[in-house]
């Protein structure tokens, strides 16, 4: 299985900061993996995929890029909105599997 | 619209079944990848179960031989059904539609059912 390790578990920050979020890959898995953010309560949405493709309507403060089995997620200037749960997830081999989530609070 | 909305939840014994349902609406279920993913309470997600367009399906290794996938065309309808359940199970269930290509990302999501296994 590849494991997905997600780092920081949480993160404290303000409106206007600019927060990063890693997830390393046990192996390699070229750029199957997206990301998702949860708020309490609610699925989980979309984000990103294939490592850095920006879904439609996703605002452009997100961003993910890929460097070997690390990837990043990256808003650039941290919304009231953006207090929530994120997910990465790979999609390379079964069984699918996902990140332990960053709850970014303030 | 592209719609989502699982029922099929409750309080089961352990070694109870339930079937899960998501109804979907938008689309058409046949056509699309779909999978199961579950939360359980305070945790991360967890991905269940996929079908693809083709029939083809797979499964997390703690529900093999427990869990089945399925679509019931006619109601346009994408199925869980689980058997043997265990406390462990416990967890919100949410399906989820694939993307076109069929890569394994998954968007949008329904809002998730709760499955309690307690005796």
């Amino acid at each position: 299985d590849i494991q997905m390790t997600q780092s920081p578990s949480t993160l404290s920050a303000s409106v206007g900061d600019r927060v990063t979020i890693t997830c390393r890959a046990s192996q390699t898995m070229s750029t199957w993996l997206a990301w998702y953010q949860q708020r309490p309560g609610k699925p989980p949405k979309l984000l990103i995929y294939k490592a850095s493709i920006l879904k439609s309507g996703v605002p452009s403060r997100f961003s993910g890029s890929a460097s070997g089995t690390e990837f990043t997620l990256t808003i650039s200037s941290l919304q009231p909105d953006d207090f929530a749960t994120y997910y990465c997830q790979q999609y390379h081999l079964f069984p699918l599997t996902f990140g332990g989530g960053t709850k970014v609070e303030i | 619209e592209v719609r989502l909305v699982e029922t099929g939840g409750g309080l089961i014994h352990p070694g109870g079944s339930l079937r899960l349902s998501c109804a979907v609406s938008g689309f058409t279920v046949s056509g699309d990848l779909m999978t199961w993913v579950r939360q359980a309470p305070g945790k991360g997600l967890q991905w269940v179960s996929i079908i693809y367009s083709h029939g083809s399906t797979y499964y997390e290794e703690s529900v093999k031989g427990r869990f089945t996938i399925s679509r019931d065309k006619s109601e346009n309808t994408l199925v869980l059904q689980m058997n043997n359940l265990r406390v462990d199970d416990t967890a919100v269930y949410f399906c989820a539609r694939g993307d076109y290509s069929e890569e394994g990302y998954f968007d949008p999501w329904g809002q998730g059912t709760q499955v309690t296994v307690s005796s």
